[in-house]
């Protein structure tokens, strides 16, 4: 059965540190993957996407994440936190949309 | 803008009642989901359609119903049946094979 593991529940990185989110899947096939971020009490906004191709993605806001096929993983990745990065992030796999399995997500802390 | 309206924000109601959630989006987007995300876990599907009058389960659809009577909107009702409504309901939408474009969501209490 398809799966997501997002490892740690919360982080807390300095301003200006670097950030490296987890994200480790179990799929049949390549699939589908996203990074989404969810500020309190909103709804997920994307951040990137990954379908094929390059398997370093850019996204917004700073944001990359990698593909290993190797590792089945998609860590999301910024060289400097900013405190408006403070928030939650969901690692999504899936064929499509309807089929879309979300992690339990990683809280951001950011330390001034 | 275009996006994803969802009403109320927060909504609070008696154990025993049936409660509707609204979901309205002016993208034009073909498909529409239903979430369920509760503190520590995942988003789970609940139910989804891709196109007007039809709808399909998700993983989690005991205790809810939808209807697709229009593009625009996908209400969904929360029954006396669901055994832990109290949770936060996302709605989203998406067309063709673009990503899920969400709602910001309505926290539902049930006392």
């Amino acid at each position: 059965a398809q799966s997501v593991t997002q490892p740690d529940i919360h982080i807390t990185v300095s301003e200006g540190a670097s950030l490296e989110l987890r994200c480790n899947y179990s799929y049949g096939a390549t699939p589908y993957l996203f990074w989404y971020v969810q500020s309190p009490g909103q709804g997920l906004q994307l951040l990137l996407k990954y379908f094929s191709g390059d398997t370093l993605v850019q996204g917004i806001k700073g944001f990359e994440a990698e593909f290993k096929r190797s590792q089945s993983s998609f860590n999301l990745r910024k060289p400097s936190v900013h405190w408006s990065d403070a928030a939650e992030y969901f690692c999504a796999v899936g064929a499509g949309n309807n089929d879309m399995r979300f992690g339990a997500g990683t809280r951001l802390t950011v330390k001034p | 803008d275009g996006g994803i309206t969802q009403s109320p924000k927060y909504l609070f109601r008696k154990e025993g009642q049936n409660v509707t959630l609204s979901c309205e989006q002016n993208l034009n987007h073909d498909a529409m989901y239903w979430y369920r995300q509760d503190p520590g876990q995942g988003l789970r599907l609940i139910y989804y359609s891709q196109i007007v009058n039809d709808f399909q389960k998700g993983d989690i659809a005991e205790g809810y119903s939808v209807s697709r009577e229009k593009k625009e909107s996908f209400p969904l009702t929360v029954t006396s049946a669901q055994k832990n409504p109290t949770a936060f309901y996302l709605c989203a939408s998406s067309i063709g094979t673009s990503p899920l474009h969400f709602g910001n969501g309505t926290r539902l209490t049930v006392t």
